[in-house]
Order: structure tokens, then sequence, then C-alpha cells
């Protein structure tokens, strides 16, 4: 079975001020997908970015990175330089490939981690 | 850029009636799903369709729940019979066939007295 674990429940950072969130995932595939959503204070569902399990290159998107290690099942997610409106509960998720089960996909989902940006 | 949208956003009802939770996705996608989660808590998996089918269901969704594109547009859930329980916000999901990513809409809010 599937299993991500967001250990941080929340994180209280001044703005400017970089944040990581951590999330370790559990999956008995070999070929998997991670995510990291957003969900602001009005209660939708974000896409920020995802990762093959088969790529990882870590990346910069604008102010997000990520790090990807499969050797420790780990998809951490950083924040650079924080703003007011990057508060929010982030959600890591996982689905197993596209091509082993084409038609079901399922997200699985941390618990989530509240950010909290203050001024 | 095409959005998946939901209505109602918010809907009270009463123990033991029904509701339709609609959701229109995204014009190319073709597997839809359906989440749930309850206020405070984690995002929950209820069930996948494709091709007028459902895919894949979690134990969540039991027989009080049902699923359906009727008219090749909406994709609808179903509660017969409401619970307490069933107080959450749910959440459409949709996907095109050549991608990973499911895009969200933006919610219902149902709450249950």
């Amino acid at each position: 079975a599937q299993k991500v674990t967001q250990a941080q429940t929340e994180i209280s950072v001044v703005e400017k001020e970089d944040v990581t969130l951590d999330c370790v995932y559990e999956t008995r595939d070999t070929t998997y997908y991670l995510f990291w959503y957003k969900q602001p204070p009005s209660g939708e569902l974000v896409f920020l970015i995802r990762r093959n399990s088969f790529d990882e290159q870590n990346e910069i998107s604008g102010r997000y990175s990520w790090n990807f290690q499969k050797s420790t099942s780990s998809f951490n997610f950083t924040i650079t330089a924080s703003q007011v409106v990057d508060s929010a509960v982030y959600f890591c998720a996982l689905s197993e490939a596209m091509v082993i089960k084409a038609a079901g996909n399922k997200l699985t989902f941390g618990g989530g981690t509240r950010v909290l940006v203050k001024p | 850029e095409p959005e998946v949208t939901q209505t109602p956003s918010h809907q009270v009802t009463q123990m033991g009636q029904e509701v339709i939770l609609r959701c229109v996705p995204i014009s190319n996608h073709l597997y839809f799903y359906w989440y749930r989660q309850i206020l405070g808590q984690k995002v929950e998996f209820l069930v996948s369709f494709y091709n007028n089918e459902i895919s894949e269901k979690s134990e969540i969704f039991d027989d009080q729940f049902s699923v359906e594109r009727p008219d090749g547009s909406n994709f609808t859930l179903k509660i017969r019979s409401t619970k307490l329980e069933d107080s959450a916000m749910y959440f459409c999901a949709t996907r095109a066939g050549t991608q990973e990513t499911q895009y969200f809409g933006p919610g219902t809010r149902l709450l249950v007295l």
C-alpha cells in the first residue's frame, strides 16, 4: 500500500525566509509520480510540481525547488524568499505510474503542512 | 487556462437526504476522480472513473455513493442517504490521457445536519 508522511504539521516563518517542507513516501511500485499541491485559505487544491520516479534530477522553478532522493524515499520542497501569499497548506502526494494502471492512478496524500508566512 | 468547475460551492442538507455534486471536467480530459477532505484532515481518494465505468474505489465509497457521467460533460457524485460524517469538502479532479497530473476543481463544501 502507498503511504505519504509529512512530519511537519505547521511551519511559521517571517517573510523572505526560506521554507523547506519534508515528505517521505512508501510504495512497492518501481515507477511512480510525486506531486506537491498547495491549498490556500480559499480551499482549492493547486498543482505545483510533479516528479517521475525515474528522474532524480532536482530543479528550480521560480521560487520553488525540490529535492527528490529515491534512496531515502524523500521528496522535499523549498520555497525561497517566502511571501505572505505563500501562506497555505501544502500537500505531498504519490500516484502509481499511469502505464501500470492506466485507469486508476489515484493520488495518495500526506497529512499536509500548514505554512504561515508573517510580514 | 481551462479549469475544472464544480457546483454547488456549498450545500447544506439534512441527514438522510440525497445530494448530487456536479463537476465539469476540462474538455479533453478522460479520467475523472472524486476525493474528499474532512475539515482539517488529509485529502482522501473516493473513486476513479474512466470510459463510463468505475476504475477503482476506496473503502469509503460504499453503496451510498455512486458516480456517473450522464450527458458526456458533467461528472456527478451522488450520496443517496447522507450521514453526519459525510460532511466534508468534496473535490473533483480530472486528467488528460497523456498526462499524469490531476487538476482539481474548487470543491463543494457539504454540511450534513
